[in-house]
């Protein structure tokens, strides 16, 4: 595997369910993000890991969680999300120095019925 | 806050000419970073140019140009030679150059662009 990761592509879940996503990069960085993608909104930033320690919380509800347990990997609990959760949740990563470019994975694209 | 703005939600141009895609953004900073991002149908997000705000040359990568402005806070990115595989979702993108080294990104809502064969 090369690059970042992201599983699964695409899930639906009930408002009651508890999922994660999960991230796996592939390039040796040591941040990591979680951007979310909605229809009618541009991207919003949600988390970053910088060497596994969260730097940044964009005013997320708690409904999502996030939890870095090593600088390759990076996942997104959620639980009792709302209709308005559903979108394409991207992960990103990148070396923390200078201007270095994000790496975005495929995407998982979520659905809360 | 830093904000991004792209005026024009969608582009339409004939394959092999020219198109520029408009960006603006307002920041109090002076060092900053911006971007260009290519999503095409697939939703993978790639990277098509960059530019440190500190330079006053235009970046280029091959096909893709850069016209930056700092002083306005203008940002155009112009595609030559347009090709079929460039119809995609555009996004210009800003990131401080203060926080370190682990900023998020600031996007702006996107250009559709269409290549017309």
């Amino acid at each position: 595997e090369t690059g970042v990761t992201q599983t699964p592509r695409h899930l639906v879940m009930g408002m009651t369910n508890k999922k994660s996503l999960k991230c796996e990069q592939h390039l040796g960085h040591n941040a990591m993000y979680w951007y979310k993608q909605s229809a009618k909104k541009p991207l919003e930033l949600m988390f970053v890991y910088n060497f596994k320690e969260q730097t940044e919380n964009n005013s997320v509800p708690s409904r999502f969680s996030p939890e870095c347990p090593n600088s390759s990997h990076l996942f997104l609990h959620l639980h009792t999300l709302q209709p308005e959760d559903s979108a394409l949740y991207l992960c990103a990563s990148s070396q923390v120095k200078g201007w270095e470019t994000q790496y975005f994975g495929p995407g998982t694209r979520l659905l809360v019925l | 806050a830093q904000t991004v703005t792209q005026s024009q939600p969608e582009m339409s141009v004939q394959e092999a000419e020219t198109v520029t895609l408009s960006c603006t953004y307002d920041t109090s900073e002076s060092d900053y970073y911006l971007f260009w991002y290519k999503q095409p149908p697939s939703r993978q997000m790639i990277l098509v140019i960059r530019q440190e705000a500190y330079k006053q040359q235009n970046a280029t990568e091959n096909r893709f140009s850069v016209n930056f402005q700092k002083a306005a806070k203008s940002f155009s990115l112009k595609i030559s030679d347009s090709q079929l595989g460039d119809a995609a979702m555009y996004f210009c993108a800003y990131r401080s150059a203060s926080g370190g080294g682990a900023d998020g990104l600031t996007f702006g809502k996107g250009t559709h662009l269409i290549i017309q064969p």
